[in-house]
């Protein structure tokens, strides 16, 4: 079974900085694709970034990483340059390849960190 | 373009009743999937539909049930009310490709009280 462990319930980071947020995994699929969403306190989900099991380099989208570790199954994300409007919760979720190979789009989603940005 | 949208927002029932939660997917999105995320948590998968079909299915209850129509919308019917069942129901949309990085679509969800 998928499984999707993020460590910190929360972090604080100062505008301007650098932020990590860690997430480990566990699978037996070979072929997999992980996920980073941001959820403000509105309760929508909005997707930030992506990364697959195949790709060789990791993937960034604007300010945001990932810093994906296949072979310890870790998969961070890193906000550079924090904004106050970066303040919410994040998730880290996996897609596995589902029934004949081909996903049909269930997530399996971790605990969640609140990132707090302060001015 | 809309992107996915839920109905109601808010929903106040009372223990024993049933909840029919709806969602409509972004235009040409054929699979649909339902969350529940309970305070303080991330997520729970509950169902995923394809072209009308149950593709997956979380570990809940058989009180939940849901079905998608020919034109990709979905329900989400819960019964027999439980204060647990208490939380926030998150809809995704996504497009059903061989790839692994096909993005799910989250709607602003319904938040569901149990009293």
């Amino acid at each position: 079974a998928q499984k999707i462990t993020q460590t910190q319930p929360g972090m604080f980071v100062q505008e301007k900085e650098a932020v990590t947020l860690d997430c480990t995994y566990d699978t037996s699929d070979p072929s997999y694709g992980l996920f980073w969403y941001k959820q403000p306190s509105s309760g929508e989900m909005i997707f930030l970034i992506y990364q697959g099991s195949y790709d060789q380099q990791n993937a960034t989208e604007g300010r945001y990483s990932l810093n994906f570790q296949k072979a310890r199954k870790s998969a961070n994300l890193v906000i550079s340059a924090s904004q106050l409007g970066d303040s919410a919760m994040y998730f880290c979720a996996m897609r596995d390849e589902g029934a004949g190979g081909t996903s049909y789009g269930k997530l399996t989603f971790g605990q969640g960190t609140i990132l707090t940005v302060h001015p | 373009d809309a992107g996915v949208t839920q109905s109601p927002t808010h929903l106040i029932k009372t223990r024993g009743q049933q909840v029919t939660l709806r969602c409509s997917p972004i235009s040409g999105h054929k699979s649909v999937s339902w969350y529940q995320q309970v305070l303080g948590q991330g997520p729970q998968f509950i169902f995923q539909y394809y072209e009308k079909e149950e593709r997956g299915r979380g570990n809940f209850p058989d009180r939940f049930s849901a079905r998608q129509f020919p034109n990709y919308s979905s329900e989400l019917n819960v019964n027999a009310l439980l204060l647990g069942d208490s939380a926030l129901y998150l809809c995704a949309s996504s497009l059903v490709s061989d790839y692994m990085n096909t993005e799910a679509f989250f709607g602003q969800g319904t938040r569901l009280t149990v009293v």
